[in-house]
């Protein structure tokens, strides 16, 4: 799985947009950019996932860049409840093995009320 | 919207007792996932299975075990509980590519966890 770079804290006014952002330098063609988000104490919950193409959920939207290394993660009304650890996660959707997911450290959101 | 459950949601135990976690999906996901997590810090893989029969052991290395006897359910065991072992367990599955229900792009949904305490 590609090594993925993320600011370890941000904070947010709640309202406003939420805009991650995620360092993938060394993606390959093949490997997806997968968020997820963990809010304290629970599992972890999946949010969206992208290849190239930006996507959008009813959760948020993904923007990856034409060069795809790296991608924003926009939650576009952020409330009090968004307040998680988000983890920005690449690798092929399915390459056998362990074919666990590596989390990493994530970029822990803080929405201000 | 994921249906994926772990019991107990906590557990305080003695030193050398025999602990079961129990984990639970009805979306007939194949593939099947224990995570580790102690507080503040990364979730690592410990165990995983493929479907009915296949268990395998992760990137973080456990002393715990696990089975597999139907695909709905995948309980993992500590034969004697000590101290070291207090940490936050989580449990997740995923589908084929292709498959409905998480299949595509394998995603992975999560249960709830189980927080543990060795005493």
């Amino acid at each position: 799985d590609a090594k993925t770079t993320q600011p370890t804290s941000m904070d947010c006014a709640e309202g406003r947009a939420a805009n991650l952002p995620c360092n993938h330098s060394t993606i390959s063609g093949n490997e997806y950019v997968y968020w997820y988000r963990q809010i304290h104490s629970q599992g972890p919950q999946y949010i969206i996932h992208g290849l190239k193409n930006n996507e959008t959920n009813e959760m948020a939207s993904l923007i990856i860049t034409e060069d795809r290394k790296s991608s924003t993660l926009i939650l576009p009304h952020a409330t009090l409840r968004d307040t998680a650890v988000y983890y920005c996660i690449v690798r092929v959707p399915s390459g056998g093995g362990a074919d666990g997911l590596t989390f990493g450290k994530g970029t822990h959101l803080i929405i201000q009320p | 919207e994921a249906d994926i459950y772990q019991t107990p949601r906590y557990l305080v135990i003695g030193t050398g007792k025999k602990i079961t976690l129990e984990c639970s999906q009805t979306m007939g996901h194949d593939k099947m996932y224990w995570y580790q997590q102690d507080p503040g810090m990364e979730l690592h893989l410990i165990h995983y299975s493929y479907g009915v029969n296949s268990t395998e052991k992760g990137d973080l290395s456990s002393e715990s075990t696990v089975s597999r006897i139907r695909t709905e359910h995948f309980p993992l065991t500590l034969e004697s509980a000590r101290p070291s072992h207090t940490s936050q367990y989580l449990c997740a599955s995923s589908g084929y590519p292709g498959l409905a229900g998480g299949g595509a792009k394998n995603i992975q949904y999560f249960g709830a966890g189980t927080r543990l305490s060795v005493l």
